[in-house]
């Protein structure tokens, strides 16, 4: 139930095109839903967070889609370029744990040039 | 400049020895985390402390221990018992761990290497 389950586990994108990833979660206490982007040897940084009383947040060419009802959030990077290859972790928690985060397994994206 | 700071960046031990993980922050952040990362695997919570003189298991603590003496500084030990303790470990951060929305900030990690 405290799982975090995110695909794909890789996924290519020609530049220019739209990166999609998906992240399923059971437990309906979890209230808040951030992203995290890590390049390659070097540790995970924030890249946008959504709380469910919103269904969607967008922060230039970055989307996060919540679908509470299906337990569902994605997120969307528009125009994708190559400087956005790097692994995605989605991730979740409650307020009651704001700093304790349940992560996915991660997204390896890579954005042809 | 704020932040976290680990060392070393590479540990190569011996299989049987123990190890300490460095993890120091000057973001005056109460709350501090230690994660393992294995490809595919994304990031497993070894530890966490929510103030000093205080820690608790997180999902997979068998074969580390952590000491949180000093609010700034939270090292990890990797002990002979971890019987498989190549990785990438991360340390993070945040103002606490209850009652707000709260980003974590992570350090640039440590990859240890077994022989």
């Amino acid at each position: 139930q405290q799982q975090v389950k995110q695909s794909p586990q890789s996924l290519i994108v020609q530049k220019g095109g739209i990166s999609i990833i998906n992240c399923a979660y059971e437990n309906t206490a979890f209230d808040y839903f951030p992203w995290y982007q890590q390049f390659p040897g070097k540790g995970p940084a924030l890249l946008i967070a959504i709380r469910p009383d919103v269904s969607e947040k967008k922060e230039g060419r970055f989307t996060i889609s919540f679908n509470k009802s299906a337990k569902q959030f994605s997120l969307h990077i528009m125009d994708s370029q190559p400087g956005d290859s790097a692994t995605y972790f989605c991730a979740a928690s409650t307020y009651n744990q704001g700093g304790k985060l349940i992560f996915g397994q991660g997204t390896e994206l890579s954005v042809k040039p | 400049d704020g932040g976290i700071t680990q060392s070393p960046k590479y540990l190569f031990r011996k299989e049987g020895q123990n190890v300490t993980l460095s993890c120091e922050q000057n973001l005056n952040h109460d709350a501090m985390y230690w994660y393992r990362q294995d490809p595919g695997q994304g990031l497993r919570l070894i530890y966490y402390s929510q103030i000093v003189n205080d820690f608790q298991k997180g999902d997979i603590a068998e074969g580390y221990s952590v000491s949180r003496e000093k609010k700034e500084s939270f090292p990890l030990t990797v002990t002979s018992a971890q019987k498989n303790p190549t990785a990438f470990y991360l340390c993070a951060s945040s103002i606490r761990t209850s009652g707000s929305y709260n980003e974590q900030f992570f350090g640039p990690g440590t990859r240890l290497t077994v022989l």
